[in-house]
Parts: structure tokens; C-alpha cells; sequence
């Protein structure tokens, strides 16, 4: 039962474009989302978060929408740069769970120069 | 360090014999996860502590698979007897305080079990 699910395994874009990373969920109870960004070899990295009571948070070139009532919610990149590759890991979790993270199974993103 | 630290960060073990990775959270964070990510597979959650409570253990996937946290710092993860599908990415994060909900992870331990 995958309550996080990104659907779009890789995703590729061109250099100073938009990438937009999809994420969907199915437990209600979620109240906090998260996006990893991993390197090869490396621990996952924390890019950006939301609370459930929010529709959008912004960080720099990075922006997640939360859109609760279709339980979905997305990562743009603006503009996407080539250090930008990597595989990107939408998260969950609630406070009924300890806050133990429930993982998307990742997207592969490719920026190309 | 500033950051979660973990070692070995590989390690390459006999079937059966007994392994234990260690993981150093972020000064002062108070939570501490161990997740793996086994080949091809998602992350999946193991244990979580807070403080040297471990409240939540739902995740070990057999009671070969123990941790331990001693003065609300240092975390061991222990498997024992170790299997071939006991090869994986064992990841730590540590998170700073209820309220503060972002976890933060140190690079891993890649275990390899022939």
C-alpha cells in the first residue's frame, strides 16, 4: 500500500526551464510534506517542506504547492540548472506516526545544458 | 561535526556474522530515525527514538534487527546473523524537537552481505 506515490519515474529538462515534480498521497492524516533531493552515494538532502496548512511554500528557485483536496502536491525548479540532477523524494508524515517519514520511490531529474 | 555523521560508511560481511552501524546525530536533536533503502526499493522506516526511548520499532523487519541510543546521542543499529536480503542503504536522520519537523540524514552505511 503506497500512501505516497510518484508516478513519473525520471523526468527530463532543458536548462532555465521549469521542472515541475509531481507527488500524490492517500492518507488524510498526513500534515507535513517534505522534498529530499539524493545524490548517488549520498543521505538524502532537505530542500523545501509544507505544513497542511498551507498551499505553497518558496525557497529561492524552489516552490511546493499543496493542494489538499486532491491530495497532491508538486516541486518547481525555476529555473532548472544542470547541478539541479539528481533523484527527488517526496515525504510525509503526520504526529500520529512519531513523524516517521513515508517515502515516495523518487524522481529521477535530468537537467540538460 | 554540523551534521549527522554515520560509519562505516561501507560494509562488505560474511552470511551469518553480526554487524553494527553506528550513527551521530546533530548535537541536541532530541528525535533519531533509522530508514533503509534496499536495492531498487523505496526508503522505509526501521526505528525511531526519542531521547533513549525507541516508542516506535514497527518497522525492523525481524527480531535479528536491534538498536539501541545511550545518552541521547549516539544510536547503534545491530543485525545479527545477517542475510543476503539484509543488503542495503541503512540511513540515520535526526530531528531537532517536537515541533520541529524536519529530519535531517547523514550519508549512510552501505552494507553489502555476500
Amino acid at each position: 500500500d503506497q500512501q505516497v506515490k510518484q508516478n513519473s519515474p525520471s523526468l527530463s529538462v532543458q536548462e532555465g526551464r521549469i521542472s515541475i515534480l509531481n507527488c500524490d498521497y492517500t492518507n488524510s492524516m498526513f500534515d507535513y510534506f517534505l522534498w529530499y533531493k539524493k545524490y548517488p552515494a549520498e543521505g538524502p538532502t532537505f530542500l523545501i517542506s509544507i505544513s497542511s496548512i498551507k498551499d505553497k511554500n518558496e525557497d529561492g528557485r524552489f516552490t511546493v504547492f499543496l493542494n489538499k483536496s486532491a491530495k497532491h502536491l508538486s516541486l518547481h525548479i525555476v529555473p532548472s540548472q544542470p547541478g539541479d540532477s539528481a533523484v527527488y523524494f517526496c515525504a510525509a508524515n503526520h504526529a500520529g506516526n512519531n513523524r516517521k517519514l513515508i517515502w515516495g520511490l523518487g524522481t529521477s531529474l535530468a537537467v540538460n545544458p | 561535526g554540523a551534521g549527522v555523521s554515520q560509519s562505516p560508511s561501507n560494509k562488505v560481511t560474511e552470511k551469518g556474522k553480526d554487524v553494527e552501524l553506528r550513527c551521530d546525530p546533530i548535537s541536541g536533536h532530541t528525535a533519531l530515525y533509522w530508514y533503509r533503502q534496499s536495492l531498487g526499493q523505496g526508503l522505509e522506516f526501521l526505528i525511531y527514538f526519542q531521547g533513549n526511548s525507541a516508542p516506535d520499532k514497527s518497522g525492523l523487519p525481524s527480531d535479528r534487527f536491534s538498536a539501541e541510543r545511550t545518552g541521547g546521542s549516539v544510536s547503534t543499529l545491530t543485525i545479527q546473523r545477517t542475510q543476503q536480503e539484509d543488503s542495503a542503504v541503512y540511513l540515520c536522520a535526526s530531528r531537532q524537537a517536537r515541533g520541529q519537523e524536519t529530519q535531517y540524514f547523514g550519508p549512510g552505511t552501505r552494507l553489502l552481505v555476500l
